[in-house]
């Protein structure tokens, strides 16, 4: 199993505010997802990367695949409270759609 | 009908008690999952049934016994749990073609407490 390491652990900031959360590996990933996990719901996909030095934007998320494949970060542009939660970046280790997941970096925005 | 619902929302129970947790999708995929989550920590596999049939047990104890009694529903039984089986345990389904499965759509879970 490959493993993913998410840092930071935990991220507090203020609204208004920009944060980036990294994952990252040893490991060469033919695609990466990021998933955010509000309280009391199941992770919900933001995005599939799948191209090295890939960029793609969701509103004011940002997402890069590193040029290796083995790396990934998530900005967030002005944070706002509803962008708190659990953020898990994972991948898919086989044809069965089993997910490997990071650690998280849970994330709290206060306004 | 795009979501993934799960009953019930809370539960406790003993350690001498059986119970069951329901999973059920209208999406028409045919790949279903159970997910266990600790506090603070990511989602980990248990169970994978594709076309109803038990595909991955990631060595999960026997007091947990899966169920898939047709392709829209998924259940979780369980028997002689112990505390630490305390957790959210999530569901989730997926489109397949053949063996291939693409994005998994998570339920919101079930928050069990064993005392």
């Amino acid at each position: 199993t490959q493993l993913l390491e998410q840092s930071p652990q935990f991220l507090s900031i203020q609204e208004g505010e920009n944060l980036t959360v990294y994952c990252n590996s040893s490991s060469v990933f033919s695609s990466l997802q990021w998933y955010r996990q509000e309280p009391g719901e199941g992770p919900v996909l933001l995005v599939t990367v799948v191209t090295g030095g890939e960029v793609k934007k969701l509103k004011r998320l940002t997402f890069q695949f590193g040029d290796a494949r083995k790396d990934s970060s998530l900005h967030i542009t002005a944070a706002q409270p509803g962008d708190t939660g659990l953020y898990l970046c994972a991948y898919k280790t086989d044809s069965w759609g089993k997910l490997q997941f990071g650690a998280g970096t849970q994330v709290v925005v206060t306004p | 009908d795009t979501e993934v619902t799960q009953t019930p929302k809370h539960l406790v129970m003993g350690m001498t008690n059986k119970k069951s947790l329901k999973c059920e999708q209208h999406m028409g995929h045919r790949a279903m999952y159970w997910y266990k989550q600790k506090a603070k920590k990511p989602p980990e596999l248990m169970f994978v049934y594709s076309y109803e049939k038990l595909s991955i047990n990631e060595s999960v104890p026997s007091r947990f016994s899966p169920e898939c009694p047709n392709s829209s529903l998924l259940n979780l039984h369980l028997h002689a749990l112990q505390p630490e089986d305390s957790a959210l345990y999530l569901c989730a389904s997926s489109p397949t073609q053949g063996r291939q499965t693409y994005t998994q759509y998570f339920g919101p879970g079930t928050r069990l407490t064993v005392l």
